[in-house]
C-alpha cells in the first residue's frame, strides 16, 4: 500500500545545531507540504512543493528550508535550531487534482534544548 | 483570502448521544471543505469533503457534514457518539478560484465522548 513516512519520529537536539527531518511518500504525488503543530495554533504551513525542483515558503518559513530533488522526498532542514522550533512536525502530500484531500505522515516530535 | 473558524476548543458529549463539531469558513469564491481527525500521537486522517452537489456529505466512521452556503458553515455530525470517537478534529477550506493547493486549517476541536 502507498504511504507517507517520516523519520525520525522523535528527536532531541541542542540550540544552534542543524537538523533535517525526512519525509518520504510512495503515492507519487506532486504536491508535498510541511506543517508544524503547536497548542493553540493548529497547523501552520512551513514550506510546500508542487514538484521536483519547486519549493515555496509558507506562513512560518523563517529558519527552515526544503529541497525537492525527486517526487518521493521533501526533507525539512532547520538551519540553526532554536527553542521556538520545538514542535510536532507533519509532512503531507496530495495529488494534482485541486479538490483532493491531503495524506499526512505520522509526525516528528522535535525538542530543541 | 480564505479562513476557517472552529469556535469550540472542546466538545463534550455522552456516548450514544448525537454530536456536532462546528466549522465556519470564509472564501472569496466557492469552497472545497474538508474534515480531518487526529488521534493521539498520530497524523491527521481524512474524514470527508465537500466538492459540489448534495449539501449532506457522508464520510468515514459514520460521520457526516452539512454544507450551508448561506451560513458559510460545514458542521461535522454523527447521530450516536462512541468513546472511540474522542480525538482532535480539524476543518479545512480551500478556495476553488485561487488556483492553489494550499488549504487553511482551523485550530482544531477536541471531542471528548464520555462513557
Amino acid at each position: 500500500d502507498a504511504e507517507i513516512t517520516q523519520s525520525p519520529r522523535h528527536k532531541i537536539t541542542e540550540t544552534g545545531r542543524q537538523v533535517t527531518l525526512a519525509c518520504h511518500q510512495t503515492w507519487n504525488h506532486n504536491n508535498m507540504f510541511w506543517y508544524r503543530q503547536d497548542l493553540g495554533h493548529g497547523l501552520r504551513l512551513i514550506h510546500y512543493s508542487y514538484g521536483v525542483q519547486d519549493t515555496n515558503k509558507g506562513e512560518v518559513s523563517d529558519g527552515y528550508s526544503v529541497s525537492r530533488s525527486n517526487t518521493e522526498d521533501l526533507p525539512l532542514t532547520l538551519e540553526s535550531a532554536a527553542s521556538s522550533q520545538t514542535s510536532v512536525y507533519f509532512c503531507a502530500s496530495t495529488s494534482g487534482t485541486d479538490y483532493n484531500e491531503q495524506f499526512f505522515g505520522p509526525g516528528t516530535r522535535l525538542t530543541v534544548l | 483570502a480564505q479562513s476557517v473558524a472552529q469556535p469550540e476548543d472542546q466538545v463534550n458529549v455522552a456516548e450514544g448521544n448525537p454530536l456536532t463539531v462546528k466549522c465556519t469558513y470564509s472564501v472569496s469564491g466557492n469552497p472545497y471543505l474538508f474534515w480531518y481527525v487526529q488521534y493521539p500521537n498520530r497524523g491527521l486522517q481524512f474524514l470527508l469533503k465537500y466538492i459540489t452537489g448534495d449539501n449532506l456529505v457522508k464520510g468515514s466512521y459514520g460521520f457526516e457534514a452539512e454544507f450551508n452556503k448561506s451560513q458559510t458553515s460545514f458542521h461535522l455530525k454523527k447521530p450516536s457518539a462512541l468513546v472511540s470517537d474522542s480525538a482532535l478534529y480539524f476543518c479545512a477550506v480551500r478556495d476553488r478560484t485561487g488556483g492553489s493547493y494550499i488549504p487553511t486549517f482551523g485550530r482544531g476541536t477536541s471531542l471528548i465522548v464520555h462513557p
